[in-house]
Order: C-alpha cells, then sequence, then structure tokens
C-alpha cells in the first residue's frame, strides 16, 4: 500500500524558534498535499492544501506567513512553522493522494504526524 | 451547524457486543464518505469507504443514507482491538479532494 513518512515525529522547541516538519510519499507520487493540525480530543482541521510546484492554499484563519509551506517535488512537502508559540503545540499530520495508482487515486494516506510541543 | 457531526461518545461496550456509530453531514453536494479509525497518539487510518448501497467489510458495516445526509457504521462481534476513535469523513468541494473529519466517536472494549 501507500505509505506516507513524516519527520520529525516528536519534536520540542523554546518559543519563538522555527521547526520544519518533512511530509513524504515513499512509493508514490503526490502533486496535492495536505496538512492538518489536531489538538487534543479534537478532529483534526485541515490547515492548508499544498500544490507540488505552486503556491499552497491556506484555509480560513490559518496564517501563510506564520506556516510555510513548500512542496518542491512530487514526493515532498514541508512545513515550517516559524517563531513558534506554545499555543502551536500540536499534533501536525500531512496526507498525500496517489496520482496514478490504479484504485487508490481516492484515497488519502496520512503520515504518522509530527507532536510538537513548543516550551 | 458542524459540517460533520457525529455521536459524541465515548462508548463503553463489553467484547461481543454489538455497537453502532452515527453521522450527519450538512454539504448536501459531497460525494465520497469514509469511515477512519484514529489509535492514541496516531494518525487516521481508513476503515472503510460508505457507498450508497451500504458496504459490509468482515464484522464492519457502513451504509450512507443521501437524502437524510446520515452515515452509520455498525461493529458487530467488537474485539478489543477495536477500541480507538472512530471519525466519519466527508470530502469537500472542488478536485482537491481535501475531507473534513468530524470530532470522532471513542470506543473502549471491555474484557
Amino acid at each position: 500500500g501507500a505509505v506516507v513518512s513524516q519527520h520529525p515525529s516528536r519534536v520540542i522547541c523554546k518559543s519563538g524558534t522555527s521547526v520544519k516538519i518533512e511530509c513524504r510519499s515513499l512509493d508514490f507520487q503526490a502533486t496535492t498535499m495536505f496538512w492538518y493540525r489536531q489538538f487534543p480530543k479534537q478532529s483534526l482541521m485541515l490547515m492548508a492544501t499544498s500544490n507540488e510546484g505552486s503556491k499552497a492554499t491556506y484555509e480560513q484563519g490559518v496564517e501563510k506567513d506564520k506556516f510555510l509551506i513548500n512542496h518542491a517535488s512530487l514526493t515532498l512537502s514541508t512545513l515550517t512553522v516559524t517563531s513558534a508559540h506554545p499555543e502551536d503545540s500540536s499534533f501536525y499530520i500531512c496526507s498525500a493522494t496517489p496520482v496514478g495508482l490504479a484504485g487508490l487515486t481516492d484515497t488519502q494516506y496520512f503520515g504518522p504526524g509530527t507532536r510538537l510541543t513548543v516550551l | 451547524r458542524k459540517e460533520v457531526e457525529q455521536d459524541p461518545g465515548p462508548f463503553n461496550v463489553p467484547e461481543g457486543a454489538t455497537v453502532a456509530f452515527n453521522c450527519t453531514y450538512s454539504n448536501s453536494a459531497s460525494q465520497s464518505f469514509f469511515w477512519y479509525r484514529q489509535d492514541c497518539r496516531k494518525e487516521p487510518k481508513l476503515l472503510m469507504s460508505v457507498y450508497s448501497s451500504g458496504n459490509e467489510d468482515g464484522r464492519f458495516t457502513a451504509q450512507l443514507n443521501r437524502a437524510s445526509q446520515y452515515i452509520s457504521l455498525l461493529i458487530r462481534d467488537s474485539k478489543l482491538s477495536d477500541s480507538a476513535t472512530y471519525l466519519c469523513v466527508v470530502d469537500g468541494l472542488g478536485s482537491a479532494r481535501q475531507l473534513t473529519f468530524g470530532s470522532g466517536t471513542q470506543l473502549t472494549v471491555l474484557p
């Protein structure tokens, strides 16, 4: 099946620093990847849609200058949380939809998530 | 009104019990529907897609009622390993296939 990896799985940082999270599709190509955030006991909330070779589309209320997304290749998207603050502490999950894999194009595959703690 | 609403839970059931989860969605134009399960501190994993005709996968049965904008998941003969949070998921509009997640229903199967 399609596999998505995320790195790092867990990060603890000081307030004011920037943190980069990588999302990779390991055995398929994805022109579109999605970034979600999940606070404790809440559902996943879509933050942005990452499009390979173009600018990301952000959901309402998500600051594009704070959450920088780069989708440089068909297998890699990165999310950088700039000047992180304690309220940014959350579980960040990416997902990707395979392109060209028969029977799989309607399914989103999720990465294992990155747990960010900002002190 | 939330776009996807689920039973608040939590559900605590004994092994072997049958349990049903319900979900309603607000966007009548939605085309694809799913149930995902999420274990504690893990990513969601697709459990099954939901079709208008209803579909079954072993002990799991999913049904969709487009007229009522209602989705259900039935788990029969529940196992300890079924303990998780079950997420009702509906696709969004447009070609990007954005998903909207319900807040989830927590299930604990007790020995």
